[in-house]
């Protein structure tokens, strides 16, 4: 069974930093482009960023670029996502997902506030 | 970033049938096709359609997708209760070189 585990997020004070990790397993992780999408309490879905199967592209929200930066590690199975100067209007729960395969994690919340 | 549009709210009876729909562009939904997910309060989204008229496995036959040109529709036959939720389509916008999402129907069923 597919699986997609989020981990990373918590309570940060505006300007800090986080680092969020997704751990992916049950399917051929390096075949897939892999994204961030968040979804501020109430409110949609809003794509953050989006890496290729190699790595070798990463696209960006403009909200976030120069922020924020997607990375994998395909001999991990692994997708994260370092966030600094953090805001709070980035207060969210973070999905990782494969967004045409239909893999999602359960999310993980990131609180900014002080 | 400029995202989809979706009504905002579609109230049908039970057993009805309901259709959703997603206007974009012809750099997102008119070139790439959308995608169409379910989200259940507190829930992760579902994957419910992808290239326009995809069915992954395990999806009922009630959901149907399609695409004329810059919009795309989801149905849903025979209305069930736990057909109740939020749908959200989404699409890859050449353009702008990332996802963009419609601001989400939410599907009452009366």
């Amino acid at each position: 069974e597919v699986q997609v585990v989020e981990s990373g997020g918590g309570l940060v004070q505006p300007g800090g930093s986080l680092r969020l990790s997704c751990a992916a397993s049950a399917f051929t992780f390096s075949k897939f482009w892999m994204s961030w999408v968040r979804q501020a309490p109430g409110k949609g879905l809003e794509w953050v960023a989006t890496i290729k199967e190699d790595g070798s592209d990463k696209y960006y929200v403009d909200s976030v670029k120069g922020r924020f930066t997607i990375s994998r590690d395909n001999a991990k199975s692994s997708l994260y996502l370092q966030m600094s100067s953090l805001r709070a209007e980035d207060t969210a729960v973070y999905y990782c997902a494969s967004i045409y395969a239909g893999y999602w994690g359960q999310g993980t919340l990131v609180t900014v506030s002080s | 970033q400029a995202g989809l549009t979706q009504p905002p709210s579609v109230s049908k009876d039970l057993g009805q049938t309901a259709t959703l729909t997603c206007t974009g562009n012809s750099n997102n939904v008119g070139h790439q096709g959308a995608v169409w997910l379910q989200q259940h309060q507190g829930h992760p989204p579902k994957l419910l359609s992808y290239r326009n008229t995809t069915r992954p496995s395990g999806i009922s036959e009630r959901w149907s997708a399609s695409r004329s040109g810059n919009i795309a529709s989801l149905t849903v036959i025979g209305l069930q209760p736990e057909d109740e939720a939020d749908y959200y389509c989404s699409a890859w916008d050449s353009s702008l070189t990332g996802w963009v999402f419609g601001g989400g129907t939410k599907l009452t069923v009366l």
